[in-house]
């Protein structure tokens, strides 16, 4: 069946300008994770959603990030006024259950570098 | 310390061989942990769960220790295939999925 899905695949942006990058999960996951991974470094959480419960947004740097996930299914990771250390690579991930117990898997990623 | 700790790498073995990876938990209640294998420029791909003493997949076998709070990652007979980064995971008692920091295998001719 299809995995998650992530788009796009790379982008280069400006320092500065406001980048949305897109998640689409497994189909009939209820839990939603978005992580960062810099060059060379482990995964950083950055916040996951549960069904409807309002999101654990606990890994979120700085209020430049935001994210949605409308109609408990495609969710939209916002940076603005992107930094050059906002660059690396940013995966999705998507699960059957709630965290805690359950197997994630991963999407392709999308690679952000800021000029 | 931190919650999901690997050894460090890089390991450098021949094919064939025989090579084991530690990563310990700081979550005594953690019930599930994970190895992912993540090539170059891409994303982690689960290898293994482990939801209990362990788990065997062909050349793979993971094993788990509450006692000392470790889970470790055998791989036999090594492949040139298998050189990748091996992630451990496990959940905090925040319900995060934690990652290691990723140890570094390559296996050569």
């Amino acid at each position: 069946g299809a995995g998650v899905s992530q788009s796009p695949s790379n982008k280069v942006t400006e320092k500065g300008k406001d980048v949305e990058l897109r998640c689409d999960p497994i189909s009939g996951h209820t839990a939603l994770y978005w992580y960062r991974q810099s060059l060379g470094q482990g995964l950083e959480f950055l916040i996951y959603f549960q069904g409807n419960s309002a999101p654990d947004k606990s890994g979120l740097p700085s209020d430049r990030f935001s994210a949605e996930r409308t109609g408990g299914s495609v969710s939209t990771l916002t940076i603005q006024r992107t930094q050059q250390e906002d660059s690396a690579v940013y995966l999705c991930a998507s699960s059957f259950g709630g965290p805690g117990h359950d197997t994630q898997y991963f999407g392709p990623g999308t690679r952000l570098t800021v000029l | 310390r931190k919650e999901v700790e690997q050894d460090p790498g890089p390991f450098n073995v021949p094919e064939g061989a025989t090579v084991a990876f530690n990563c310990t938990y700081s979550n005594s209640a953690s019930q599930s942990f994970f190895w992912y294998r993540q090539d170059c420029r891409k994303e982690p791909k689960l290898l293994m769960s482990v939801y209990s003493s362990g788990n065997e997949d062909g050349r793979f076998t993971a094993q788990l220790n509450r006692a000392s709070q470790y889970i470790s990652l055998l791989i036999r007979d090594s492949k040139l295939s298998d050189s990748a980064t091996y992630l451990c995971a496990s959940y905090n008692q925040g319900g995060k999925l934690i990652f290691g920091q990723g140890t570094e295998l390559s296996v050569k001719p």
